[in-house]
């Protein structure tokens, strides 16, 4: 069954602790995404990814990492220099980035609190 | 992009078609018009996107005017699982881009 996955679907850190947010998708997809949800808000995207081993900085990087060493997974660290790390995150993930073929599919999303 | 206008909320019967309207004045001529949902605490759903031409797939239809100024999300038969807030998002699908969603309206289905 082809998708996009998030785990885990909650997650509670510590302040001063870093946390990797795991994202994995089996649709072959060259491009994925990370988005920031706060609550009455809408997206916010951290930073993206058009192929393996590239990854560029969305609207609001600050505080946070990515890697993209494999085509299937996209890995999210919030570290703890990101100042106000409770929200909602979302993954996503398009053919490609650019063209007809560049629709967006999201995963189920991580809600990460910091108590 | 260009900017949308949804109603905030709308209500609809259970098994009856649902009617979301979205306005795209300022639509330019490569923006495509494109339909999410997001059911409370889940990721969005994409459902629908389309030029100029009506679209139909398994979830809905999108019905595009010739102006293309507005466009209609339909349901065909509402369930309780489509209660959901609905995103009208117009875009020109090209490079690695954010999505923006407004406010969206906020669909009740009523059994």
């Amino acid at each position: 069954d082809g998708g996009i996955t998030q785990s885990p679907k909650y997650l509670f850190r510590k302040e001063g602790q870093n946390v990797t947010l795991s994202c994995e998708q089996n649709l072959n997809h060259d491009a994925m995404y990370w988005y920031r949800q706060d609550p009455g808000q809408g997206l916010r995207l951290i930073y993206y990814s058009q192929i393996v081993n590239d990854f560029q900085k969305g609207d609001i990087a600050e505080g946070y990492s990515v890697s993209r060493e494999k085509k299937e997974s996209f890995p999210l660290t919030v570290t703890s220099a990101q100042k106000n790390p409770t929200a909602f995150y979302l993954c996503a993930s398009s053919i490609s980035a650019g063209g007809v073929r560049d629709t967006q599919y999201f995963g189920p999303g991580t809600r990460l609190t910091v108590l | 992009d260009a900017k949308t206008t949804q109603p905030p909320s709308m209500d609809c019967a259970e098994g009856r078609a649902a009617n979301l309207p979205c306005n795209h004045s300022t639509i330019s001529g490569n923006e495509y018009v494109y339909w999410y949902r997001q059911i409370h605490s889940q990721g969005p759903q994409y459902i629908i996107h389309g030029l100029k031409n009506n679209e139909t797939n398994e979830m809905a239809s999108l019905i595009i005017t010739e102006d293309r100024k507005s466009s209609t999300l339909i349901l065909p038969h509402a369930t309780l699982r489509d209660t959901a807030v609905y995103y009208c998002i117009v875009r020109v699908p090209q490079g690695a881009q954010k999505l923006v969603f407004g406010q969206g309206t906020r669909l009740t289905i009523n059994p």
